[in-house]
């Protein structure tokens, strides 16, 4: 069975400019979460997503936007980036929200 | 505000030594604690706790759980080198959020 999978696994991008990050989830899982990784630091919550439905979203400006599709797969949106959005993103599945969550690779957003 | 709180903050031990790493939490709603492992990436899941005094058990990692006063242990034995990483601690609420509160790591090095 294939883990949750993220992609891409490395970004760079210009400040100002627009980022899409993609990840598929366990199948037979029907919640999806992201969290930011910042180096040295625990994940923090962005938002989760269950059935399609935004259940819960962390203290992150609106420029963060994100979707889950009808296969369960998300998408995470960051709009005007800035240098403070570099970061890990994670992406974590697990069967209702409330079960053991599991992790991608992530992908490392550097931004310049 | 909920809190996840690590300690020590990083360790270094020889092998064959035995560790012992702390997590205490003040959560509003307590549904359960989950121990990761992170390496490079992705967190790797290690264990769910949900009821107090009952110790799960994997190889040489064992974790146990006190609702009562707020904490978990995490321990590892006979310390290999494969196990230096990051130990993360994270606490999932009983709302229909999912959202995982995590500690800021515990980083653990084994010397041969």
């Amino acid at each position: 069975d294939a883990g949750v999978t993220q992609s891409p696994t490395h970004l760079i991008k210009t400040r100002g400019q627009h980022v899409t990050l993609r990840c598929s989830p366990i199948s037979g899982h029907k919640s999806v979460s992201w969290y930011q990784q910042v180096l040295g630091q625990g994940p923090q919550f962005i938002f989760q997503y269950y059935e399609k439905e935004e259940r819960g979203r962390g203290n992150f400006p609106d420029r963060f936007s994100a979707r889950q599709f009808p296969n369960y797969s998300s998408e995470l949106n960051v709009n005007a980036l800035l240098l403070g959005d570099s970061a890990l993103y994670l992406c974590a599945s697990s069967l209702v929200g409330y079960t053991e969550a599991f992790f991608g690779q992530g992908t490392r957003l550097t931004v310049v | 505000e909920d809190k996840v709180v690590q300690s020590p903050l990083s360790l270094v031990v020889h092998e064959g030594d035995t560790v012992t790493l702390n997590c205490s939490y003040e959560v509003t709603n307590f549904r359960s604690l989950l121990w990761y492992k992170q390496e490079k990436k992705a967190p790797t899941f290690l264990f769910m706790l949900t009821s107090s005094g009952i110790e799960k058990k994997s190889g040489r990692l064992s974790s146990i759980l006190d609702k009562k006063e707020l904490f978990s242990i995490l321990n590892i034995t006979a310390t290999q080198t494969g196990d230096s990483a990051i130990y993360l601690c994270a606490v999932l609420g009983s709302g229909n959020t999912g959202k995982l509160i995590f500690g800021q790591g515990t980083t653990l090095q084994v010397k041969p």
